[in-house]
């Protein structure tokens, strides 16, 4: 079955960095790209960015500029989402999610992607003082 | 950036009942780039419809997808308890991908 399993929940304290991984199996991780996404407590979904594994080519949310890096270890098919210094405002959770199919990107943007279709199970992340 | 705008807010209704979900979107996008995901707490979003009107796999004929241009519904033809969740459109025609706030469907 394929499956991305995400890292454990996590507990911060502002200023501190984070690293949580999302690690596939049952599928060929080189070739689908990996959105990450922020659900805030009580709220809706919110894509971050992305990022393909292949070559590590990351593509990131206008709105999420800055506050964090994509990152891929292809030798363990694990993608990572992390956080340099945290505030208790990126308290959420957060998914991965894999692409069934892969589109374009420019320097702008991207368009033509398939649905992201398999998700993980999500790591909750607290920043708290 | 593409918004998307779901309603109602929240749909009570008895098991057995018709739940009928809109979602409006702010600019005319192919019916290829439109999915609905359904979320029960505690759990991360399944995709039920893809492509405004393919059912996911393992996703129950009950439900069903229509719309075009910038007006879509997702359409549960007899609602089962287990369905009773949080329903979220989604846009992946250009980045960056976005959802509606989210449609609750309750049990009345």
């Amino acid at each position: 079955e394929v499956q991305l399993v995400q890292s454990g929940a996590e507990i911060k304290r502002p200023g501190e960095s984070l690293k949580i991984s999302c690690a596939a199996s049952e599928y060929n991780f080189d070739n689908f790209w990996i959105s990450w996404l922020r659900q805030l407590p009580g709220k809706g979904l919110e894509w971050m960015g992305m990022i393909y594994p292949s070559d590590g080519d990351g593509r990131y949310s206008p709105s999420f500029l800055g506050q964090f890096v994509l990152t891929v270890d292809k030798s363990i098919a694990s993608a990572h989402l992390q956080f340099y210094s945290l505030k208790a405002s990126d308290t959420a959770m957060y998914y991965c999610a894999r692409h069934k199919g892969a589109g374009y990107c420019n320097s702008a943007n991207c368009w033509g992607f398939d649905v992201p279709d398999v998700w993980g199970q999500g790591t909750m992340v607290t920043v708290s003082s | 950036e593409i918004v998307l705008t779901q309603s109602p807010g929240t749909l009570s209704l008895s098991p057995g009942e018709r739940a009928t979900l809109s979602c409006k979107v702010s600019q005319a996008i192919s019916t290829t780039y439109l999915a609905w995901f359904q979320q029960k707490p505690g759990h991360s979003p399944r995709l039920v419809i893809f492509g405004a009107s393919k059912r996911a796999t393992g996703i129950p004929d009950r439900f069903s997808g229509s719309g075009s241009g910038t007006d879509f519904t997702l359409t549960i033809t007899g609602v089962e308890p287990e369905d009773f969740a949080v329903y979220f459109c989604h846009q992946y025609r250009t980045s960056p991908w976005t959802f509606g706030q989210g449609t609750k469907v309750e049990i009345k």
